[in-house]
């Protein structure tokens, strides 16, 4: 089946940026999406991009797509304690369709 | 725009016993709903896939007879652990979407545990 694969751990400093990576394995994918996951609550859409976009920014998000390499990261600038959380990413062929998830990347910001 | 509810936000029950979780699109109509299980540091599982006025659609090895699953309106769909036991123990989330939705949006979740 598909697959999504991410890192499962990140450390940063308060103030630096992060960046998470991701791959999936789906060629179809249409749409990709970041989440963000806060201990004991649901997932919050950060921001999504569509397969035919290259790079689309959202104050301090900035989500970069490699089609070719089926690659996707998410930076966040100015990273601050409030950012960690657990963040995932996802993909699917359709808008609403099945989404399939990376098993999430635990990002940590230390003061 | 786009909030969805789940209800209750954790629930404790005595195993045997029968356990149902609320799912309510507040903003919008939901057509599709999407019932997942997500274990502790892991990532999450689809369970199931229903549409409004529809059986549901259940992943390979959930068992659709322990876990019913009603969305009989465009707002609501309702997830029914039947004969609940310890395994069963976990943290189930929500999710919808609809017409012009670009994405599922989720529930706050719901931790369940069985004794």
């Amino acid at each position: 089946g598909e697959d999504v694969e991410q890192s499962l751990f990140l450390s940063v400093r308060e103030g630096d940026s992060s960046v998470i990576n991701c791959t999936y394995t789906d060629s179809s994918s249409t749409y990709l999406y970041w989440y963000k996951q806060e201990p004991g609550a649901g997932l919050q859409l950060l921001t999504y991009i569509f397969s035919n976009m290259d790079m689309k920014q959202d104050q301090r998000l900035t989500v970069l797509l490699n089609k070719k390499d089926k690659h996707l990261s998410l930076r966040i600038a100015d990273t601050q304690t409030g950012d960690s959380a657990i963040y995932f990413c996802a993909e699917a062929s359709s808008g609403y369709s099945t989404l399939t998830f990376g098993k999430g990347t635990m990002l940590l910001v230390s003061p | 725009g786009a909030v969805v509810s789940q209800h209750p936000s954790r629930v404790i029950c005595k195993s045997g016993t029968s356990v149902k979780i609320e799912c309510r699109s507040l903003d919008f109509q939901a057509t599709t709903m999407f019932w997942y299980r997500q274990f502790p540091k892991k990532s999450l599982m689809l369970m199931a896939t229903s549409n409004e006025g529809s059986k549901a659609t259940y992943e390979q090895g959930v068992e659709k007879d322990k876990f019913l699953i009603n969305h009989a309106s465009l707002t609501l769909s309702t997830l029914t652990v039947t004969s609940a036991h310890p395994e069963d123990s976990s943290f189930y989330i929500c999710s919808a979407t609809g017409t012009g939705q670009e994405t599922q949006y989720f529930g706050p979740g719901t931790r369940l545990l069985v004794l």
